[in-house]
């Protein structure tokens, strides 16, 4: 079965602190997965993809394979760092299973 | 925007009403998708089209049909509407060189 885990529901961190939101995946082969990213109910922004291996607001995401993760990390958190964060994986239409999202708050 | 408009915005309707959400895009882009977005369930894929006439059903296609007459259309309707419809609505469309998916601004659908 093809699923996207996301453990914790809300996430609070002061600012400047590091952040880390869980994302675990279940899929059989080479996984495509994304971070998508919603700032206060508007549309949901692509923030990075694994195999862009690129760095986006100081946000990294590495894939682990044996461990079937792609956790989101940054090393400071800034307030406006506050939204919704959703790890995605790619199905085979195409389309994206999301996990239920992490509600980042960074407190000042 | 990359082109993805959805409309209405918000709409508050009563039960056993039929209710059509639009979705239009300017790319001419094959793959179209409609999701719902719900408190503790993330977003959940309703439909998706592939073609002008071709779609398939998504996760929670339950009382809910779409059609796709040209490119830039894809029609999302609710046969009779329910509470548990209540949601936000967001349409999708797969595209660009690296065939990322972009998303429209929601419509709000109130079912009461």
């Amino acid at each position: 079965a093809q699923r996207v885990t996301q453990p914790e529901k809300l996430l609070s961190v002061f600012k400047g602190a590091p952040v880390e939101l869980k994302c675990n995946y279940s899929y059989s082969g080479s996984p495509e997965l994304f971070w998508y990213v919603q700032y206060s109910r508007q549309r949901l922004q692509l923030l990075l993809r694994h195999i862009s291996r690129e760095s986006i607001k100081g946000f990294t995401a590495d894939l682990n394979k044996g461990e079937t993760s792609f956790h989101l990390k940054k090393p400071f958190a800034q307030e406006e760092d506050s939204a919704m964060y959703y790890c995605a994986l790619q199905g085979s239409q195409g389309n994206l299973i999301f996990g239920k999202g992490t509600k980042l708050s960074v407190k000042p | 925007d990359a082109g993805i408009t959805q409309s209405p915005r918000h709409k508050v309707t009563e039960t056993g009403t039929p209710v059509t959400l639009r979705c239009h895009q300017t790319e001419n882009h094959r793959y179209m998708y409609w999701y719902r977005q719900d408190p503790g369930h993330g977003l959940r894929l309703i439909h998706y089209s592939y073609g002008v006439k071709d779609t398939d059903k998504g996760e929670v296609s339950d009382g809910y049909s779409v059609s796709r007459s040209k490119t830039e259309d894809f029609l999302l309707t609710l046969e009779s509407a329910t509470s548990s419809q209540t949601s936000v609505y967001f349409c999708a469309i797969r595209g660009g060189v690296d065939e990322k998916l972009f998303f429209g601004s929601g419509t709000q659908l109130s079912v009461l």
